[in-house]
């Protein structure tokens, strides 16, 4: 099983900054299937980003992601007070799809 | 517009079963592989299972094979979640998901979850 470890587990960022989270993963990923979601209270998680770092219908082009092999980021160039939410990366190139534990953006 | 609505959640006992249902519109349903992921109070996402578009290819995590099973009714266009052996680890909101195309393991839609409390 892939395990995916992401960093920091909260930030504390105001709102116009630029921010970058990480997910690494205890193995490479295949074919970079590594997925980034948003949730904030109360709703589901929404997808921001697919294969790495192609954005999902609809998101915003502030939401950006690179990476491959074992590391990868997520960064949002400018802050918007909406953005603050949890952040989940899940990679689903190996059975079990696993997600990483998530990071808390909050308001500073 | 896709819709994806579970149901089923509740109170149930250790060592009960549940049977959850994820009814789908505004899509061609057979088309898509589905998923369940589950969510602990205060915790993170953990995925669950998936099945293939026509059925007949499931996957799940160790932490409950053996003990939930995932299906498909095409013709109704509905998911389903088969749990049993429930234990209070269980206890989470359940999700149902949309692969975001086709075959894919990013989760393009998902459902508004249904709870599960597994207790005494």
């Amino acid at each position: 099983e892939i395990v995916l470890t992401q960093s920091p587990g909260t930030l504390s960022l105001s709102p116009g900054e630029r921010v970058t989270l990480s997910c690494r993963a205890s193995q490479s990923v295949k074919s970079s299937y590594l997925a980034w979601y948003q949730q904030k209270p109360g709703q589901a998680p929404r997808l921001l980003i697919y294969g790495a770092s192609s954005g999902a219908t609809g998101i915003p082009d502030r939401f950006s992601g690179s990476g491959s092999g074992t590391d990868f980021t997520l960064t949002i160039s400018r802050l918007e007070p909406e953005d603050f939410a949890v952040y989940y990366c899940q990679q689903y190139g190996s059975s079990p799809y696993t997600f990483g534990q998530g990071t808390k953006l909050e308001i500073k | 517009e896709v819709q994806l609505v579970e149901s089923g959640g509740g109170l149930v006992q250790p060592g009960g079963s549940l049977r959850l249902s994820c009814a789908a519109s505004g899509f061609t349903f057979s088309s898509f592989w589905m998923h369940w992921v589950r969510q602990a109070p205060g915790k993170g996402l953990v995925w669950v299972s998936y099945i293939t578009s026509d059925g007949t290819g499931t996957m799940s995590a160790d932490s409950v094979k053996g003990r939930f099973t995932v299906s498909r009714d095409n013709a109704k266009n509905t998911l389903y979640l088969q749990m049993h052996s429930l234990r209070a680890e269980d206890t989470a909101v359940y999700y149902c998901a949309r692969s975001r195309i086709g075959g894919s393991g990013s989760l393009g839609h998902w459902g508004q979850g249904t709870l599960v409390t597994v207790s005494s």
